[in-house]
């Protein structure tokens, strides 16, 4: 079973702001390890979202932000698009299992 | 940047053997931490085995559901990845991913993925 928690899912209209939440524990994130995010659009492989808690890699929309604090990490995307529909999971590492974890995954649906 | 293309899944009865392989081009395998990870139908996202380290001297690591049962491999002179999976459970169901780590281990993120391949084990 996932070690991270996220919401099921949130919704949003176009070019409205969500707010995606991933909460952790005193072995992963609360330990500062970092919190990466993925995007997965249906039926294709995870994309690399955010990296290192904030980091964006080359080509992802500067709409996509990632922050940390304490145990939790959040995913915001402002200004939603119809393509921003997928789901979304956290990463991150946990020392007690040595293991990389991921969250249980958030739908994100545009309505 | 490179590219991951796996290779190798198939329907399988339990307790049977299959091997995964993952074509990397673009990069150099033996240079970086290169994971398999995976998931069941509708479900989320598992990290299955990791392999890093050059040459002869590549060290590795499983999480627990998957260690004693799966082995992971690299061939340098094909530049391929391999999951070995023995003693196939029904759990083991999924689609499987290779993927190139950022950096090292512990606070390396996932950089690039392959398309995945499906190994269904059923009776």
């Amino acid at each position: 079973q996932s070690v991270l928690t996220q919401p099921p899912s949130v919704s949003g209209a176009p070019g409205q702001r969500v707010t995606i939440s991933c909460t952790g524990s005193s072995s992963n994130i609360g330990a500062s390890f970092d919190v990466h995010w993925y995007q997965q659009l249906p039926g294709t492989a995870p994309k690399l979202l955010i990296f290192g808690n904030s980091h964006r890699p080359s080509g992802v929309p500067d709409r996509f932000s990632g922050s940390k604090s304490g145990t939790s990490a959040s995913l915001a995307i402002t200004g939603l698009q119809a393509e921003d529909e997928a789901d979304y999971y956290c990463q991150s590492y946990d020392s007690q299992s040595d293991s990389k974890v991921f969250g249980t995954g958030t739908k994100v649906t545009v309505l | 940047e490179g590219q991951l293309v796996e290779t190798g899944g198939g329907l399988m009865q339990p307790g049977g053997s299959l091997r995964l392989s993952c074509a990397a081009s673009g990069f150099d395998v033996s240079t970086k931490y290169m994971s398999w990870l995976r998931q069941a139908p509708g479900k989320g996202l598992e990290w299955v085995s990791v392999i890093y380290r050059g040459g002869s001297d590549a060290s590795t690591h499983y999480a627990d559901s998957v260690e004693g049962r799966f082995t992971i491999s690299r061939d340098d002179s094909k530049n391929t990845l391999y999951l070995q999976m023995n003693r196939l459970r029904v759990d083991d169901t999924a689609v499987y991913y290779c993927a190139r780590d950022m950096g090292g281990w512990r606070d390396a993120s996932f950089e690039a993925w392959g398309h995945g391949t499906l190994v269904t084990v059923s009776s």
